[in-house]
């Protein structure tokens, strides 16, 4: 069955220093991989996605993501985070299935910045 | 920038009572979906709408809610009765009409409150 896990229920990181977050997904076909993220009371916005071909992708607000199908793996990265990037961030499968595709997210992994 | 609206953003019911939440996508995109969020827990999928027709209701619990998108533009999620545990974050999103997988376009949720 398709599944995404992220290991990792909160991450703390220092201001500017960098980020990565995981994720491992469970899918037998060639995956459509998805990011995003969740400020407090709020919907989800998409940071990145990857549907073939160049398997580093780059998102917005300096967001990067690896797909590794050795691994199974589509974890996300920053350089340099700032204060504002503390949210809840979400991996996510696209699943064909029988009536059409489906998203299938991850637990999520809440990020928290400190000065 | 076209977003997804919905209302109400905040609901407290008492168990046992009726409520509704209201969906607008954007503008032209055929794909509504539904989607229940937990605290702590990323978004399960409830209804999936492929213009006025559901594609994917299986995680829909029947017995008390209910979905529909008459004319296939907006669409309203009910729970008759509501019970303690339907206490969470609904999320409605859009996506537009191809042949392929398209991402989501997720709105602010409504935040239901049970006591």
């Amino acid at each position: 069955a398709q599944s995404v896990t992220q290991p990792d229920i909160h991450i703390t990181v220092s201001e500017g220093a960098s980020l990565e977050l995981r994720c491992n997904y469970s899918y037998g076909a060639t995956p459509y991989l998805f990011w995003y993220v969740q400020s407090p009371g709020q919907g989800l916005q998409l940071l990145l996605k990857y549907f073939s071909g160049d398997t580093l992708v780059q998102g917005i607000k300096g967001f990067e993501a690896e797909f590794k199908r050795s691994q199974s793996s589509f974890n996300l990265r920053k350089p340099s985070v700032h204060w504002s990037d503390a949210a809840e961030y979400f991996c996510a499968v696209g699943a064909s299935l029988s009536g059409g595709f489906k998203t299938i997210f991850g637990a999520g992994t809440r990020l928290f910045v400190k000065a | 920038e076209a977003e997804v609206a919905q209302s109400p953003r905040y609901k407290i019911t008492e168990k046992s009572q009726a409520v509704a939440f209201w969906c607008d996508p954007i503008s032209g995109h055929a794909t509504l979906y539904w989607y229940r969020q937990i605290l702590g827990q990323g978004p399960e999928l409830l209804v999936q709408f492929q213009d006025e027709s559901v594609v994917d209701d299986s995680q829909l619990p029947k017995d008390r809610f209910s979905a529909e998108r008459l004319k296939g533009v907006d669409s309203t999620l009910k729970i008759q009765p509501a019970e303690l545990g339907d206490s969470a974050m609904y999320l409605c999103a859009s996506s537009p009409r191809t042949g392929t997988y398209n991402e989501q376009y997720f709105g602010p949720g409504t935040r239901l409150t049970v006591t």
